[in-house]
């Protein structure tokens, strides 16, 4: 049973700062994963999506990785700023042919000015 | 390019009571998902649709959620009669390849809160 982890929960940071956030997955049979935004009250934004046989993708200041081998995902964020501040959630999509995505906890993510 | 829209934003209702959620797909999405995201964790698909038929409702707790997607575009998820476990946010999302594949846009989500 595919379960996915987010490491931290909750992490605090002045703006500026370069960061990343990590995502493990129990199987590395995967489809492809998709990095997403949700601010308070509102739904998901898609932000990156990497299929399985690609190492990573780009947006702007965002830079996402995959490492299927060691179940693991990287979210890099790049001169972080306050508009940075929400809820990043990583979800992995397994093989089979459904497309249900497996969602992990998330990390809440603050830039303070 | 309009995206996924969902009705209404908010619903309180009293438990044991019935309630119904509305999802407009985006256009030429064949895939429609229903997520359940309960306050401090992740969503948790309830039943992923391709077209109007059902690929997935293995998670969808059947004796008191139902849902419907008619004639492949809007669909409807009911929730009869609701527990106060039901409280959380109903996510509709959609994706324009088929059942294997493809990006997934969401929708802004109903707040339920079952008092």
């Amino acid at each position: 049973k595919q379960e996915v982890t987010q490491i931290p929960a909750a992490l605090s940071v002045p703006e500026g700062e370069n960061l990343v956030l990590n995502c493990s997955f129990t199987d590395s049979a995967i489809y492809n994963l998709q990095w997403f935004r949700q601010d308070p009250g509102k739904g998901l934004t898609s932000l990156l999506l990497i299929q399985s046989s690609q190492r990573e993708q780009t947006s702007g200041r965002l830079n996402a990785s995959l490492d299927k081998s060691s179940g693991r995902s990287t979210l890099y964020i790049a001169a972080s700023q306050p508009g940075d501040s929400a809820t990043y959630l990583c979800a992995v999509r397994g093989s089979s042919n459904t497309g249900k995505l497996i969602f992990g906890q998330g990390t809440t993510l603050q830039v303070k000015p | 390019e309009a995206g996924v829209a969902q009705s209404p934003r908010y619903k309180i209702i009293e438990k044991r009571q019935s309630v119904a959620f509305w999802c407009n797909p985006i256009s030429g999405h064949a895939t429609l998902y229903w997520y359940q995201q309960i306050l401090g964790q992740g969503p948790k698909l309830l039943i992923q649709f391709q077209n109007n038929g059902v690929v997935d409702d293995s998670q969808l707790p059947k004796d008191r959620f139902s849902a419907e997607r008619l004639k492949g575009v809007d669909s409807t998820l009911k929730i009869q009669p609701a527990k106060l476990e039901d409280s959380a946010v109903y996510l509709c999302a959609s994706s324009l390849e088929g059942v294997a594949g493809g990006e997934q846009f969401f929708g802004p989500g109903t707040r339920l809160t079952v008092l």
